[in-house]
């Protein structure tokens, strides 16, 4: 079946380390998103890519980076940079249209300090 | 002020009763998604809409462009439909999101 992987499912960093989130997607769609969610708080974007080799900072990339070096992959890294980095983060994907189109979420990483 | 407001934040219903959230944006959008998060954090897109209607199963959404006001009505409300439910609005690429509501349906 088609959809989105995010691994790990849970993830522990340690002060001053970098870690990276995976998402794969075999949906075949061209724009991908990562999202962070806090309590209380709406999605809010992080990076999105619409195509491969590109993409654009969102409301909240500081600390964060990405690559979109393949259609199917758009890793998330959380670096050292990031000062409050626990939350839940969620990889989103869409077709590229001019029609609206639903977003396909997968199931999240959790991110912790150790 | 959020772009997009939800209520109400929780919601507790006996299974059966007929359940209505609530969803109000401020900005101009061009659909309005209905999102479904399960408590292991995975979420599911359930509606988009742009005008008037939808129904699936026991799901109805309803907009109404000129108040900017959306409804998500689960009819005969089922234990198994306890989740946080969130709305969101997109003109492109831009997504705005609610808050969510967490519905717990209590057999």
């Amino acid at each position: 079946d088609g959809g989105i992987t995010q691994s790990p499912k849970y993830l522990f960093r340690k002060e001053g380390q970098n870690v990276t989130l995976s998402c794969e997607q075999n949906l075949n769609h061209d724009a991908m998103y990562w999202y962070r969610q806090d309590p209380g708080q709406g999605l809010r974007l992080i990076y999105y890519s619409q195509i491969v080799n590109d993409f654009q900072k969102g409301d909240i990339a500081e600390g964060y980076s990405v690559s979109r070096e393949k259609k199917e992959s758009f890793p998330l890294t959380v670096t050292s940079a990031q000062k409050n980095p626990t939350a839940f983060y969620l990889c989103a994907s869409s077709i590229v249209t001019r029609e609206n189109q639903p977003q396909h979420f997968g199931d999240g990483t959790r991110l912790s300090i150790l | 002020k959020n772009e997009v407001e939800q209520s109400p934040q929780n919601l507790t219903a006996q299974e059966g009763e007929f359940i209505t959230i609530n969803c109000s944006y401020s900005v101009g959008i061009s659909a309005l998604h209905w999102l479904q998060q399960h408590p292991g954090g995975g979420i599911v897109s359930l509606f988009m809409l742009s005008s008037g209607k939808k129904k699936h199963g026991r799901l109805i959404a309803t907009i109404n462009i000129q108040e900017k006001h959306s409804s998500l009505h689960i009819t005969a409300s089922h234990p198994r439909d306890s989740a946080v439910y969130i709305c969101a609005g997109n003109t492109g690429n831009q997504f705005y999101f609610g808050t969510g509501t967490s519905l717990t349906v209590i057999p």
